[in-house]
């Protein structure tokens, strides 16, 4: 079955542990990034990679850290949680760029609380 | 800055009737109009999608109306069912750019009453 997988789905932690949730996809695409999802603000884009070992800023990347050492999985790294990042986190990928490509698959989710 | 600008916030609507969200956008490059559909606990899904070569695109019981003059998009739900209770999530993107990058509207909760 083609899907994006992270892990873990909740999460409560405490402010400044190191964390990083994990994301799969299976669908072999090139183009992954990760939002996060805030009642009243929609989905904001935190950082994509259109490819392997090529990552770049969305629009809300502080605090945050990814890496694409492979094509399926993109983990998100909080060095040091606060609780402003207490949200809701989601890993889309889509085929890649370009005029027939740009459908987003979503992952289920992970509802994370910084305490 | 919201660069995609999404109405109402929330939708109440009786089984059968219509329901309509409406979006606005400021970047005249956006080139490509997706709408999500998010049930709880569940990722968004891309639901109906329409690039602005064309002014209107149906799939069943699903419109998207475009308006490129005003810079504009509504999705339209005819015969609302309780099962397309949900959150709806407009979307703009510009596909040249090659990033792939969607900026997403607020979001709408929509329930149908039954």
């Amino acid at each position: 079955e083609a899907q994006v997988t992270q892990n873990p789905r909740y999460l409560i932690t405490v402010t400044g542990k190191k964390l990083t949730v994990t994301c799969s996809q299976n669908m072999n695409h090139e183009y992954m990034s990760w939002y996060r999802q805030d009642p009243g603000l929609g989905l904001r884009q935190i950082y994509y990679s259109m490819n392997v070992e090529v990552t770049d800023k969305g629009d809300v990347p502080e605090g945050y850290k990814v890496s694409r050492k492979e094509k399926r999985n993109f983990p998100l790294i909080l060095e040091s949680p606060s609780p402003n990042q207490t949200s809701l986190y989601f890993c889309a990928s889509s085929l890649g760029a370009g005029q027939a490509n740009t459908e987003a698959f979503f992952g289920q989710g992970t509802r994370l609380t910084v305490v | 800055q919201q660069q995609v600008k999404q109405s109402p916030q929330s939708l109440i609507v009786q089984k059968g009737g219509i329901s309509i969200i409406n979006c606005a956008y400021e970047n005249t490059a956006f080139d490509y109009f997706p709408w999500y559909q998010q049930f709880p606990g569940k990722g968004p899904a891309l639901l109906i999608a329409i690039r602005p070569d064309v002014s209107e695109k149906k799939e069943g019981r699903f419109t998207i109306s475009f308006n490129k003059s005003a810079k504009q998009f509504s999705l339209h739900i005819m015969d609302s069912q309780p099962g397309d209770s949900a959150t709806y999530f407009c979307a703009a993107s510009i596909d040249s750019s090659n990033t792939g990058k969607l900026i997403f509207g607020q979001g709408t909760t929509l329930q149908v009453k039954p």
